[in-house]
């Protein structure tokens, strides 16, 4: 059975300093997903990766894929309040999308 | 446009009655899911239909019945309910077979509560 492990499931962040985020999936997959949600909302789609070494963009957020490793990461840099909200990792295989437990982003002053 | 739209937004029902929750998609994609948010934020996928065929039946009780009249639509049926239901029904839909749009969306969510 295919499991998504994200960590950390919590993460404080300082306004202006720069964090990773982990995503490791444990069997093969064709896709990986980033997405971000507001308390209260649905899922707002960030990034989709496809393949290994692929490195996508958009403003503070930068995500990676290592399929050898089994690992994506998603990177703030310059953390500022409008980033607080909770970040989910998804994997694809076999019209099964599985998440990870969500990393909960709260970024202070 | 709304491009995965579920119905109704919010739902409060009592304990034993019956109720569904609708999805339309108009992306044009061949595969359609049913998630569980829990209060702890964890997503658990129900259900996934590709072309209308059920693929994926995770352990969900029988109570809980899915139907795909068409590939654009997916309708979530609940048998009576428990207080163990209440949750975020999320409505999801992706193309699989084919990587030329590769996104995968999600409906508004349904908030049942029952009491």
């Amino acid at each position: 059975e295919l499991k998504v492990e994200q960590n950390p499931l919590f993460l404080s962040m300082q306004e202006g300093k720069n964090y990773t985020i982990y995503c490791n999936y444990s069997t093969t997959s064709d896709r990986l997903y980033w997405y971000r949600q507001d308390p209260g909302k649905s899922l707002e789609s960030l990034f989709v990766l496809l393949s290994n070494g692929a490195v996508k963009q958009e403003g503070r957020l930068m995500a990676s894929l290592d399929t050898k490793a089994r690992l994506s990461t998603l990177h703030i840099t310059a953390a500022v309040h409008d980033l607080s909200a909770t970040y989910f990792c998804a994997v694809l295989n076999d019209y099964k999308l599985s998440f990870g437990a969500g990393t909960t982003v709260t970024v202070r002053a | 446009d709304t491009a995965v739209s579920q119905t109704p937004k919010y739902l409060v029902t009592q304990m034993g009655n019956d109720k569904s929750i609708k999805c339309e998609q108009n992306l044009g994609h061949d595969t359609m899911y049913w998630y569980k948010q829990d209060s702890k934020k964890f997503l658990k996928i129900m259900f996934s239909y590709n072309n209308k065929e059920l693929i994926i039946n995770e352990t969900v009780p029988n109570r809980f019945s899915p139907k795909s009249p068409d590939k654009a639509h997916l309708n979530l049926h609940i048998n009576s309910l428990e207080l163990g239901d209440s949750a975020v029904y999320f409505c999801a839909s992706s193309h699989v077979e084919g990587g030329l749009y590769p996104e995968a969306f999600f409906g508004q969510g349904t908030r049942l509560t029952v009491v």
